[in-house]
Formats: structure tokens, C-alpha cells, sequence
């Protein structure tokens, strides 16, 4: 079984600041990770997702996460945020298999990035 | 992309009665399928993995005679509550897995069901 812990249930930052949005797994086993976000009034949207090879990932949106084993963490980060990535952001993993997604998620319980003017 | 319809969006029902959810993948097909809940300010809970043609495959602690899913066709699951009671009522989501250039997981935009 695995868990997902997002610490900070909520984030406010002003614009144009960096942000770090933290995630922690724990698992028995090999997992999948993934961030997701969720804008007001939409389903979730895939960000970024690890699947294997290099640790750091990267969005089309400027956003990065880097897998470290060692810490068993997931964390989301941005140089600069903008007003529109105000959104409700959650980390998950899956299983390590054949799938790469095609598993159920476990999901952590969502971080609200607030952007401040 | 792709889109994954949910209806209805909102739904309030008396106790004791039943009420059915539809998951759509409208541009897409997808042989997996997945139904999650969400309650307030909690995460996403994964119930069942819905295989096309198959029976679904439900988590550790999730009634299957009281959350039926049915998977007949290569885009559409529905998930129904039966004999739902107040404690039934939450955020439902669903997501379908789309293998072909993506192998990822497309969500629903949930649907939310309130039991009086």
C-alpha cells in the first residue's frame, strides 16, 4: 500500500515569487509519481509525471519536480508564479508495473496555490 | 488531448433510493476506467478499477453491492449508489486511462451527490 502526504494544505504567494509545493510518499514498492492540478470548476489535469530516467521533470508550464529516493519525496516547484496558476494542486502515486498509469492512484489530500498581486 | 464527460454534475436524492453516474471518455476508448470519491477537504480515494467487459475490481473496504459499476463499452462506466444514504453523499470522479500516445489517466470533472 502506499500513502501520499502533502504537508501544506494551503500556499500563498505573490506574484512572480518562486513557489515549492511539497510531497512525501511512502510506499512498500517501485511507484509512479505524478502532480496534478486542478483549476476552479475543472477535473484534474495531468502536470507532470515520473515515470523512470532523469529525476528532474518538467512541464510546459514552468513547472518542475524532482524525484529523490533517498528522501522519498516528490516536491513541485516554479521560479515564478503568475496569477493564473492559482489552482488546487495534488501529488500522487501509483504502482511501479507495466501500466506507467494505467493503475489506480493514491493521491495526497491537495495543496491551494494562492497567487497574490 | 481528451475529454471525459461526467453526468449528471450535481444530483440531490432522498434516502434509500438510487442513483446512477455516467462516465464518458468522448473522443477516446478506453478499456480501464477508474472511480475515485472525494469528501471535503480530503484526497481523492480510489473505489474501483473498471474493466471493459469485465467485472470491476473493488479497493480494500468499498461495498461492491452498494457501489455498482458496469463497464459496457469501450466509453462509457457508470457507477451506481444503491440505496444511497446521508453518508453516501460526496464528490464522485472518474477518470479513463488512454493508451495511445499518452498512457495516462484523463479525468472527469466529478459529480456531486447530496443524499437527504
Amino acid at each position: 500500500a502506499q500513502s501520499v502526504t502533502q504537508l501544506d494544505s494551503q500556499v500563498p504567494v505573490f506574484e512572480e515569487a518562486p513557489v515549492e509545493l511539497r510531497c512525501n510518499y511512502s510506499s512498500s514498492v517501485s511507484v509512479y509519481l505524478f502532480w496534478y492540478v486542478q483549476y476552479p470548476n475543472q477535473g484534474l489535469q495531468l502536470l507532470l509525471k515520473y515515470l523512470s530516467g532523469s529525476t528532474l521533470v518538467e512541464s510546459i508550464n514552468g513547472f518542475e519536480a524532482e524525484f529523490n529516493k533517498s528522501q522519498t519525496s516528490f516536491h513541485l516547484r516554479k521560479p515564478s508564479v503568475h496569477i493564473s496558476d492559482t489552482a488546487e494542486y495534488f501529488c500522487a502515486v501509483s504502482e511501479r508495473g507495466s501500466g506507467g498509469g494505467a493503475d489506480g492512484l493514491t493521491f495526497g489530500k491537495g495543496t491551494h496555490l494562492i497567487i497574490q498581486p | 488531448g481528451a475529454v471525459v464527460s461526467q453526468h449528471p454534475s450535481r444530483v440531490i436524492c432522498k434516502s434509500g433510493t438510487s442513483v446512477k453516474i455516467e462516465c464518458r471518455s468522448l473522443d477516446f476508448q478506453a478499456t480501464t476506467m477508474f472511480w475515485y470519491r472525494q469528501f471535503p477537504k480530503q484526497s481523492l480515494m480510489l473505489m474501483a478499477t473498471s474493466n471493459e467487459g469485465s467485472k470491476a475490481t473493488y479497493e480494500q473496504g468499498v461495498e461492491k453491492d452498494k457501489f455498482l459499476i458496469n463497464h459496457a463499452s469501450l466509453t462509457l462506466s457508470t457507477l451506481t449508489v444503491t440505496s444511497a444514504h446521508p453518508e453516501d453523499s460526496s464528490f464522485y470522479i472518474c477518470s479513463a486511462y488512454k493508451t495511445s500516445g499518452y498512457n495516462e489517466q484523463f479525468f472527469g470533472p466529478g459529480t456531486r451527490l447530496t443524499v437527504l
